[in-house]
């Protein structure tokens, strides 16, 4: 089981705001970057953020990143239908000597 | 375009072994490091190795560290990954990744991702 805790699940109808949260400790959110990764079904993961805010170039800005101590988040504002996938948070983790992805997410567009 | 495409994989017995190859165009390779990472079906993604952008150092996962072996080949933009003492539990989708230019540091971030090759150890 992964260092990084994410509910299993999350909905929302189009253009509303869902909020994704990733759990973890000193060793590893509060202390280093965190990433977020969006996988849909039958694909490769694609990087939505970079340095715990930071888009990459061609990702909307309705997908922002943020952390508070030891938790993480990542906001999908205007909901669209193609953004039902699954969303992983990762990070360094300073104690386990390794890059550690979350639970996952999936989250539905009802 | 910017592409990484894996190869190598198949069914093999436990205990035994098998090269995965990466193919990668589009970009220049040794400016980037380089991770594989895996996934086992109806899993998430588990990080696997890094080897950085001249080759000069690389790291694992505790789960892999030594048995797995990383390595590059500039000349041939190519990414390469041995495995041996194969498990039951290595059974998954395996990809190459490319730390993004960006990003803080080696783990901050896979920006180009390979379609994956799939490795089965089973008897």
């Amino acid at each position: 089981q992964s260092v990084l805790t994410q509910a299993p699940s999350a909905s929302g109808t189009p253009g509303q705001r869902v909020t994704i949260s990733c759990s973890g400790s000193n060793s590893n959110i509060r202390s280093n970057a965190i990433n977020w990764y969006q996988q849909l079904p039958g694909t490769a993961p694609k990087l939505l953020v970079y340095s715990t805010n930071q888009r990459p170039s061609g990702v909307p800005d309705r997908f922002s990143g943020s952390k508070s101590g030891t938790s993480a988040s990542l906001a999908i504002s205007g909901l669209q239908s193609e953004d039902e996938a699954d969303y992983y948070c990762a990070a360094w983790d300073d104690s386990l000597h390794g890059y550690v992805f979350g639970t996952g997410t999936w989250v539905t567009v009802l | 375009q910017v592409k990484l495409v894996e190869s190598g994989g198949g069914v093999v017995q436990p205990g035994g072994s098998l090269r995965l190859s990466c193919a990668a165009s589009g970009f220049t390779f040794n400016n980037h490091g380089m991770h594989w990472v895996r996934q086992a079906a109806g899993k998430g993604p588990e990080w696997v190795a890094v080897i950085w952008f001249d080759g000069s150092n690389e790291d694992y996962a505790d789960s892999v560290k030594g048995r797995f072996t990383i390595s590059r080949d500039n000349s041939k933009n190519t990414l390469s990954l041995l495995m041996t003492s194969l498990r039951v539990d290595d059974t998954a989708v395996y990809y190459c990744a490319r730390v993004a230019l960006y990003a803080l540091n080696y783990f901050d971030g896979m920006d180009v991702w390979g379609q994956g090759t799939t490795v089965t150890v089973s008897s």
